[in-house]
């Protein structure tokens, strides 16, 4: 299955800024997505990244607020924007690999924002 | 949309076996996974099944599926303390999204 780097792997932001994070992964692969973990909580998908395109934004997720760049294969950021307290969470990028492999998770970036 | 359930918390003792259910709402998935998230780490594959199967065995892990139920479980057998963690099951959609339950935390007493 793929590894994936995944970085920062936590930071602490002031309300108000934003944070890139980026996940690199070590084979070419055509599905990227992005997962909030909100404290306590599940996994909820916030994107799809595709390749050459925009994102497709799951309801309840604007690209406004979580610009995501897919510029190849191996590659992909997340960005939260402008942040509050409410964007404290555990942020996770996966890659589908073969179906009887189930999808690979990255390391995740764990955001606090005072 | 698919609605995928889980108990919150479960407790064992070390040497017992344990048991985590799910049970969601679309028949329609083709794969069902089972993560394992330790503190302050990603998520970790830990077994999958096919729909046509109804139980999976790998080593101490056992899947079983009941279709008509709509019931997923996995079973730990010989629980070790480096077992707990939060147990996520995960139905694949027709979109192949994954959709997470809201996990089940298992803690191992020794």
């Amino acid at each position: 299955s793929a590894v994936i780097s995944q970085k920062p792997s936590r930071d602490i932001c002031q309300r108000g800024t934003s944070l890139t994070i980026q996940c690199q992964v070590d084979s070419q692969v055509t599905m990227m997505f992005w997962y909030r973990q909100q404290p306590g909580q599940s996994l909820t998908l916030i994107a799809t990244a595709n390749q050459g395109s925009e994102a497709t934004y799951e309801s309840g997720f604007v690209i406004d607020k979580f610009p995501i760049s897919r510029p190849n294969l191996t590659f992909s950021t997340l960005t939260v924007s402008n942040m509050s307290p409410e964007d404290s969470s555990i942020y996770l990028c996966s890659v589908a690999g073969p179906l009887n492999y189930g999808y690979t998770f990255g390391s995740g970036t764990r955001l606090t924002v005072v | 949309g698919e609605d995928v359930e889980q108990s919150l918390f479960l407790s064992v003792r070390e040497g017992d076996s344990s048991v985590i259910n799910c049970t969601y709402t679309d028949s329609s998935s083709t794969y069902l996974y089972w993560y394992k998230q330790e503190p302050g780490a990603g998520l970790q594959l830990l077994t999958y099944i096919f729909s046509n199967m109804d139980m999976k065995q790998d080593q101490r892990l056992t899947v079983l599926l009941n279709k008509k139920d709509k019931h997923l479980s996995l079973r730990i057998a010989d629980t070790q303390t480096g077992d707990s963690a939060i147990y996520f099951c995960a139905l694949m959609d027709s979109s192949y999204k994954l959709i997470f339950g809201s996990g089940t935390r298992l803690l191992v007493r020794p």
